[in-house]
């Protein structure tokens, strides 16, 4: 199975600063079959991202995707409070689909 | 609205069984396949496992196979995942999710609000 690698584990913004979050994959990930998902305490995850730099059904344009083979960002262009949350990634190309551990990005 | 409703969790001794159950509104259910998906206490996400729109495919992830069994009635727009054998390690909130048309598994669009399943003596 795919290893998914996030880092940092803990990024502390201010309002208005630029956030990048990497996912590191443990081997390729096929046809760049990578999501990334916002969840804030007590709710269910939101999907952000997926394709890897596809933007799902009402996302803002501030959130962005990058990144093939291993190596993946989410960042995010111009951090709002409400974007104050854990992001993690996922990897669907292959079988099991693996989440990452999470990065949480908090304020400074 | 797309909509997904998840029930069932609850308190159950190690060794024990439970039904969780995902009832679905504003989609045509059973043209998608749909996953359960479950968080530790703060820990991350896990996949547990997926089935096909007609049921005719599901698969597991290692942790949970020959324990859990996923199934679904499309004429009550129903998923339901059976759990037996349970675990301390399976204490966790349980999430249904959609996954988009085209795809088996994966990229979930649509998330229930969860259930939580506490396996404790």
């Amino acid at each position: 199975e795919i290893v998914l690698t996030q880092s940092p584990g803990t990024l502390s913004l201010s309002p208005g600063e630029r956030a990048t979050l990497s996912c590191r994959a443990s081997q390729s990930v096929s046809s760049s079959y990578l999501a990334w998902y916002q969840q804030k305490p007590g709710q269910a995850p939101r999907l952000l991202i997926y394709g890897a730099s596809s933007r799902a059904t009402g996302i803002p344009d501030r959130f962005s995707g990058s990144g093939s083979g291993t190596d993946f960002t989410l960042t995010i262009s111009r951090v709002e409070p409400e974007d104050f949350a854990v992001y993690y990634c996922q990897q669907y190309g292959s079988s099991p689909p693996t989440f990452g551990g999470g990065t949480k990005v908090e304020i400074k | 609205q797309v909509q997904l409703v998840e029930s069932g969790g609850g308190l159950v001794k190690p060794g024990g069984s439970l039904r969780l159950s995902c009832v679905a509104s504003g989609f045509t259910f059973s043209d998608y396949y749909m996953s359960w998906i479950r968080q530790a206490p703060g820990k991350g996400l896990e996949w547990l496992s997926y089935t096909s729109g007609s049921s005719s495919y599901t698969n597991y992830a290692d942790s949970v196979k020959g324990r859990f069994t996923i199934s679904r009635d499309n004429a009550q727009n129903s998923l339901y995942l059976q759990m037996n054998s349970l675990r301390a390690e399976d204490t966790a909130v349980y999430y249904c999710a959609r996954v988009p048309r085209g795809y088996t598994y994966g990229r979930e669009d649509c998330w229930g609000q969860g259930t939580l399943v506490t396996v404790s003596s």
